[in-house]
């Protein structure tokens, strides 16, 4: 079936570093990119998307790129702070099932102060 | 302002008493979607409603039911809860299946004692 793979399961930087994530999707037909950020005992959060007409999408510090022949799909991060620590999920949408959701394994991040 | 609502935020019950969780939505979003997310895991998807259309995953077991009274509140039943139940049960919707973009509520932990 399809899926999203998703690296590294878990990221610890510094303050002030960059953090990136990458994930990789199996559907050719996906042309939905979103990324989430869930904290503790919180539902996920919908931090940026990208869709298939665009290779990248800025929004301040996140930013996220999309490589659709390499169906490849990275979130990056810059000038980290504490309160980025969270889990961080990619997903991809399934476009001939209704546009159902497909997500990543999840990244928990780190940030140290 | 909270556009997704879940309640209770913290349910327990006992294993094999039926119990009721509820979600509504003040962004007249057409979709409706249930996951199940169990600890350190990407959210599953168990159904979703498009208008008054259901679907169900293949994969849900017969235990989970779901209703749909009108546009704005969708309620998820479990028939016999068992101790594999436990769980983060997360709400989302969706304005349409095309869009892809999904809005999750704060989610309902579910124990089972």
């Amino acid at each position: 079936g399809e899926n999203v793979e998703q690296h590294p399961s878990t990221l610890s930087v510094q303050e002030g570093d960059s953090a990136v994530i990458k994930c990789t999707y199996s559907d050719s037909a996906s042309n939905y990119f979103p990324w989430y950020k869930q904290e503790l005992g919180k539902g996920p959060q919908l931090i940026i998307d990208i869709r298939s007409n665009v290779g990248e999408k800025k929004d301040q510090r996140i930013a996220v790129t999309l490589n659709k022949t390499a169906k490849h799909f990275s979130l990056h991060i810059t000038e980290t702070q504490p309160e980025d620590s969270a889990v961080y999920f990619c997903a991809a949408n399934l476009y001939n099932q209704g546009g159902k959701l497909i997500f990543g394994q999840g990244t928990e991040l780190s940030v140290k102060p | 302002d909270a556009m997704v609502i879940q309640n209770p935020r913290y349910q327990v019950t006992q294993f094999g008493k039926p119990v009721t969780l509820s979600c509504s939505q003040t962004l007249n979003h057409n979709v409706m979607y249930w996951y199940q997310q169990k600890s350190s895991q990407a959210p599953k998807l168990l159904f979703h409603y498009y208008d008054k259309d259901f679907n169900n995953e293949a994969d849900t077991p017969d235990n989970f039911q779901s209703r749909r009274p009108n546009t704005s509140f969708c309620f998820l039943d479990i028939r016999s809860p068992g101790l594999g139940d436990a769980a983060m049960y997360l709400c989302a919707t969706a304005a349409d299946q095309r869009s892809g973009e999904q809005y999750f509520g704060p989610g309902t932990r579910l124990t089972v004692t």
